[in-house]
């Protein structure tokens, strides 16, 4: 099917790692991403990363692709609550002639003390 | 400072009325698509556009029609015919080049018809 699939919520302490994970369906997709959305505002991209690509490292955020699997998961270290926001895997696919962003439904993530 | 802009931020509806949302980008760039959000859901694509004066239907395009008279502007109307507008639209914009292509989100308009 057409779905992009996540876990919908993943609950944290303050200092640990965060992974959340993301499986997707089109194996001829060029590019995956993941954006944040903090309450009330718009996506923001976080990271991206090429389909030829294994692991993407960008300070505290490590991104893993396993093109076999067509599994993503996204990496915070020592997660922080300015982290807590609903986080969105998107795999990009040209459709028509034009790029399309397929969305999974998000992660909430949530950063206790 | 260069970015997308979403007017108004929250919006109220009567049923039967129709309504339009602006969506401003000064980013210079060619595409824009439009979103739609609801809880529990990822993003929905309404409708896109790649050039002005020409836009394509995106996977739930019933009930809403879009204008791109100006590279800068593309509105979204939320017609009467839309059976269910309450939710989280949200206006994005990108270069669309064939590389890592990042779409632009603006902060989004929250609609509720009463």
């Amino acid at each position: 099917g057409e779905d992009v699939e996540q876990s919908l919520f993943l609950s944290v302490r303050e200092g640990d790692s965060s992974v959340i994970n993301c499986t997707y369906t089109d194996s001829s997709s060029t590019y995956l991403y993941w954006y944040k959305q903090e309450p009330g505002a718009g996506l923001q991209l976080l990271t991206y990363i090429f389909s030829n690509m294994d692991m993407k490292q960008d300070q505290r955020l490590t991104v893993l692709l396993n093109k076999k699997d067509k599994h993503l998961s996204l990496r915070i270290a020592d997660t922080q609550t300015g982290d807590s926001a609903i986080y969105f895997c998107a795999e990009r696919r040209r459709s028509g002639g034009y790029n399309k962003l397929i969305f999974g439904a998000g992660t909430r993530l949530a950063v206790h003390p | 400072d260069g970015g997308i802009t979403q007017s108004p931020k929250y919006l109220f509806r009567k049923e039967g009325q129709n309504v339009t949302l602006s969506c401003e980008q000064n980013l210079n760039h060619d595409a824009m698509y439009w979103y739609r959000q609801d809880p529990g859901q990822g993003l929905r694509l309404i409708y896109y556009s790649q050039i002005v004066n020409d836009f394509q239907k995106g996977d739930i395009a019933e009930g809403y029609s879009v204008s791109r008279e100006k590279k800068e502007s593309f509105p979204l109307t939320v017609t009467s015919a839309q059976k269910n507008p309450t939710a989280f639209y949200l206006c994005a914009s990108t270069v669309d080049r064939e590389y890592y292509n990042e779409q632009f989100f603006g902060p989004g308009t929250r609609l509720t018809v009463l």
